[in-house]
């Protein structure tokens, strides 16, 4: 079975530019979450998605990021404009369903760098 | 409000040598889930164990071992006879429902 795919797997840009990260949950999942990881700070959720609808994106800062799940399937982050503190990796993950008991299943990440 | 503390941040081993990772966690709700995750040098994290609030029975696989405590909220993991390809960052979470709480990781370095 194929894992979480995210592509690309690092970016470098400078600030104010903008930037797109992708996600390919594993087939079958229903929940996708994003997840952004600071260097040396454990992931702290971004927005979860259940089928292509959001459940929660309260921790997401809206007036710059932004998120999309078309068709309950790939999803996509965007960044605009970028600062210097959005450095980090950028984890997505998917689980079959948005129980809590429901292990979530972590692609390899982004790590974005921000100059 | 949920909180999960590792207060260790680096510990380094040599091989052979056993390992224990400390999880102190903070909650308000009586059904909870904990977590374990590694996270190698590669970045995806990999999921390990899921414990409820109800099952306190503390669980072996294989050089793995977890020791759940209500009564002082710890969710400790013991490596017994650590490899080299233990070296990772290992993660605790907390949830009640779908949102993860994560701790801020420990490094665990194991040297040949």
């Amino acid at each position: 079975e194929a894992g979480v795919a995210q592509s690309p797997r690092y970016k470098i840009i400078e600030k104010r530019q903008s930037v797109a990260f992708w996600c390919n949950p594993i087939s079958g999942h229903a929940t996708l979450y994003w997840y952004q990881q600071i260097l040396g700070q454990g992931p702290k959720l971004l927005i979860q998605f259940q089928n292509n609808g959001v459940v929660d994106d309260s921790q997401l800062p809206k007036d710059r990021f932004s998120a999309e799940r078309l068709k309950g399937v790939d999803s996509t982050l965007k960044i605009q404009p970028a600062k210097l503190e959005d450095s980090a990796v950028y984890l997505c993950a998917s689980s079959s369903t948005g129980t809590p008991y429901n292990e979530q299943f972590f692609g390899p990440g982004t790590r974005l760098t921000v100059l | 409000a949920q909180k999960v503390t590792q207060a260790q941040t680096e510990i380094s081993v040599v091989e052979k040598e056993d390992v224990t990772l400390d999880c102190v966690y903070e909650t308000r709700d009586t059904t909870y889930y904990l977590f374990w995750y590694k996270q190698p040098p590669s970045g995806e994290l990999v999921f390990l164990i899921r414990r409820n609030s109800f099952d306190e029975q503390n669980e072996i696989s294989g050089r793995y071992s977890w020791n759940f405590q209500k009564s002082t909220s710890s969710f400790n993991f013991t490596i017994t006879a650590s490899q080299v390809v233990d070296s990772a960052v290992y993660f605790c979470a907390l949830t009640n429902d779908y949102k993860l709480s994560f701790g801020a990781g420990t490094t665990v370095t194991v040297r040949a």
